[in-house]
């Protein structure tokens, strides 16, 4: 199946610091990539739709400005956690193409 | 607004043993349906999808799904369950018909499978 990788897998930062994570489609093209959230021993949660072009599209309740998408390229969206606190501390996933090929997931902690 | 319900928190389940995994949806139209298997710490891995067609799916390892419209239900089967396949499983359900451009998905609690020796 297709590959989708995310990068860095796990990142530590300090409380106030601003975190880039990237998502790319390796063997093809994605238009439309998705990020989601998950909490320990819970479900994931749909946080946006990146758009290859145009601006993303947040679920409701999830800050904008908060975490920044850009989707400059059909491979690679970009997931940037802005002034990061304790509480954005997460796994963050995304996926990409109609069968969503899934990322293997970036744990995020902020200390 | 579609919904996705896997009424089992945690299954456990003998090695050799059959393994049956419910998911029950919420959806207006056709549902689009998907079930995920998740390691510890990594992401999501497709199991096997059901976008029409024969309601009885298989999938990779080993595993089948059944659509029942009637029921609601896409239940996740193995006949004989490895140790390999303790991890946690996620149903899902696609808002909208799959095109290129992808739908964004809604999931289930999930279910954590864990496999005795």
């Amino acid at each position: 199946g297709a590959v989708v990788s995310q990068h860095p897998s796990r990142v530590i930062c300090k409380s106030g610091t601003s975190v880039k994570i990237e998502c790319r489609s390796l063997d093809f093209q994605a238009t439309t990539m998705f990020w989601y959230r998950q909490f320990p021993k819970q479900s994931l949660m749909l946080m946006a739709t990146s758009n290859e072009g145009s601006k993303a599209t947040y679920e409701q309740g999830v800050e904008k400005d908060k975490f920044l998408i850009n989707h400059a390229s059909l491979t690679l969206s970009t997931l940037t956690v802005t002034s990061a606190h304790p509480e954005d501390s997460s796994f963050y996933i995304c996926s990409a193409s109609h069968e969503q090929f899934f990322g293997p997931g970036t744990r995020l902690t902020v200390l | 607004a579609q919904s996705v319900t896997q009424p089992d928190i945690h299954i456990t389940v003998s090695e050799g043993a059959s393994l049956e995994l419910r998911c029950n949806y919420s959806y207006g139209a056709t549902p689009y349906l998907f079930w995920y298997v998740q390691s510890p710490g990594q992401g999501l891995q497709l199991l096997l999808k059901y976008f029409s067609g024969d309601t009885l799916v298989q999938g990779i390892k080993g595993f089948e799904a059944e659509f029942k419209r009637s029921q609601s239900s896409f239940n996740l089967r193995k006949p004989s369950v490895h140790w390999s396949d303790a991890a946690e499983y996620f149903c899902a359900v696609a808002q909208g018909a799959p095109k290129a451009a992808g739908n964004k998905l809604t999931f289930g609690g999930g279910t954590r499978v864990l496999v005795k020796p």
